[in-house]
């Protein structure tokens, strides 16, 4: 079962910030995140893992909130090259079972 | 360089053909997964594979199936009985432990008329 992502798509201009969000009904061992630019492969952000972590890379950070079943991805001070279709992923446990959502288009403007 | 190759990168096929892609890594990662992505739909997971000689249905196998008789290589095979086999497929890695990221192929683009 897909996890589900919010919104479907956002429009940024660039310096602007955003939020997507990705929820599960399942029990979550872990959140990966990627994004994939148009015609390319999805390309590996970050994995959260069950335990309320949130992680940092440069101005793109997330959050876990197992109790939930949720992750949030946070973008800040969004650049042209954020552009893309962010996914997220997850797995219920040991199984190697990797589940993705059906995506969240961001567009970053000048 | 290590990585992760699909071939073709376009497939054109006539309906009612079986048709194989070709999904080889070498990184040596014991998980394997391939996935189909349509429009709106995000990815969807067909089958994945945890070790050689294993593998498991994902959530919509129906129509196609698989074989991983090496570590490096998970082939998937389309069907006819896949009713909408039209659809980007995207192949993908992961070393064994759970919290590791996935390494996905170029994928390839099946078209059949």
């Amino acid at each position: 079962q897909q996890p589900v992502q919010s919104p479907q798509a956002v429009i940024l201009r660039e310096g602007e910030d955003a939020v997507i969000n990705c929820s599960s009904s399942k029990a979550l061992y872990s959140v990966h995140w990627y994004r994939q630019k148009h015609g390319e492969a999805p390309v590996f952000l970050m994995i959260l893992l069950k335990g309320g972590e949130q992680k940092g890379h440069e101005k793109i950070s997330a959050s876990f909130n197992e109790k939930k079943q949720q992750s949030s991805l946070y973008l800040t001070a969004s650049q042209l090259s954020y552009s893309g279709t962010y996914f997220c992923g997850t797995s219920g446990g040991s199984n190697y079972k990797l589940t993705f959502g059906k995506g969240t288009l961001l567009t970053v403007n000048p | 360089d290590g990585g992760i190759t699909q071939s073709p990168k376009y497939l054109f096929r006539k309906e009612g053909q079986n048709v194989t892609l070709s999904c080889e890594q070498n990184l040596n990662h014991d998980a394997m997964y391939w996935y189909r992505q349509d429009p709106g739909q995000g990815l969807r997971l067909i089958y994945y594979s945890q070790i050689v000689n294993d593998f498991q249905k994902g959530d919509i196998a129906e129509g196609y199936s698989v074989s991983r008789e090496k570590k490096e290589s998970f082939p998937l095979t389309v069907t006819s009985a896949q009713k909408n086999p039209t659809a980007f497929y995207l192949c993908a890695s992961s070393p064994r432990a759970e919290n590791t990221e996935a390494f996905f192929g170029q994928g390839t683009r099946l078209t059949v008329v």
